[in-house]
């Protein structure tokens, strides 16, 4: 079976700093997608970032990023220049068969 | 444009009492459709997913069952409510998996 790890359960930040949050996977396929969600107090489950393992090149979306290590099996997400509103827990993401595997989670807190 | 529509937001029902919670995915056709749990400040727990009318798979035994009538509606059942059914429930949607999934804004249950 696949499986996510966040070893990580909570993170926090000064605003406008740097935050890495981490995540391991482990799969047999060659080809598939990984995702990083971010569910803010509102509890909405929002898609930050997606990342395609056959594409050597990270992701990016503004302030999002993620640094994929293929070989490592490895998937994390950095956010730059920390917002308060970037205050939320953020899962990572796995497709196995007709679903998707989530991380346990990390909750982030963006200080002032 | 496709859209996630699930209610009711917040629900309180006393114990033994019976519990429908539904989902409906709007501008797309036979989506694969998910119902998840989750407690505060934790992960997601995959109930029920479904990738077609009828077609119903349980991923945890509990108190609870789903249905999906139609294409694009996904309901979540219980005969009598636990008190350990309180949570936070999400209903989510998918096309292909490589594009993750689209997520209702959720259902806070409280049972009393």
């Amino acid at each position: 079976a696949q499986t996510v790890t966040q070893s990580q359960p909570e993170m926090s930040v000064q605003e406008a700093e740097t935050v890495t949050l981490s995540c391991t996977y482990d799969t047999s396929e060659n080809n598939y997608y990984l995702f990083w969600y971010k569910q803010p107090p509102s509890r909405q489950m929002i898609l930050v970032i997606r990342q395609e393992a056959y594409k050597q090149q990270n992701a990016t979306e503004n302030r999002f990023s993620v640094n994929f290590q293929k070989a490592a099996k490895s998937f994390s997400l950095k956010i730059s220049d920390s917002q308060l509103g970037d205050t939320a827990m953020y899962f990572c993401a796995f497709p196995y068969g007709n679903k998707l595997v989530f991380g346990a989670g990390t909750i982030l807190r963006v200080k002032s | 444009s496709q859209t996630i529509h699930q209610w009711p937001a917040t629900l309180v029902q006393p114990v033994g009492s019976p519990l429908s919670l539904e989902c409906t995915v709007e501008g797309t056709s036979n989506p694969n459709l998910y119902w998840y749990r989750q407690a505060a400040g934790r992960g997601l727990q995959l109930l029920f997913y479904s990738v077609g009318i009828g077609q119903i798979s349980s991923e945890v035994p509990q108190n609870l069952s789903a249905s999906r009538p139609q294409d694009r509606q996904f309901i979540l059942s219980s005969k009598k409510l636990l008190l350990s059914d309180s949570g936070f429930y999400l209903c989510a949607w998918s096309g292909v998996l490589n594009y993750g999934y689209t997520f209702g804004s959720g259902t806070r249950l409280t049972v009393v």
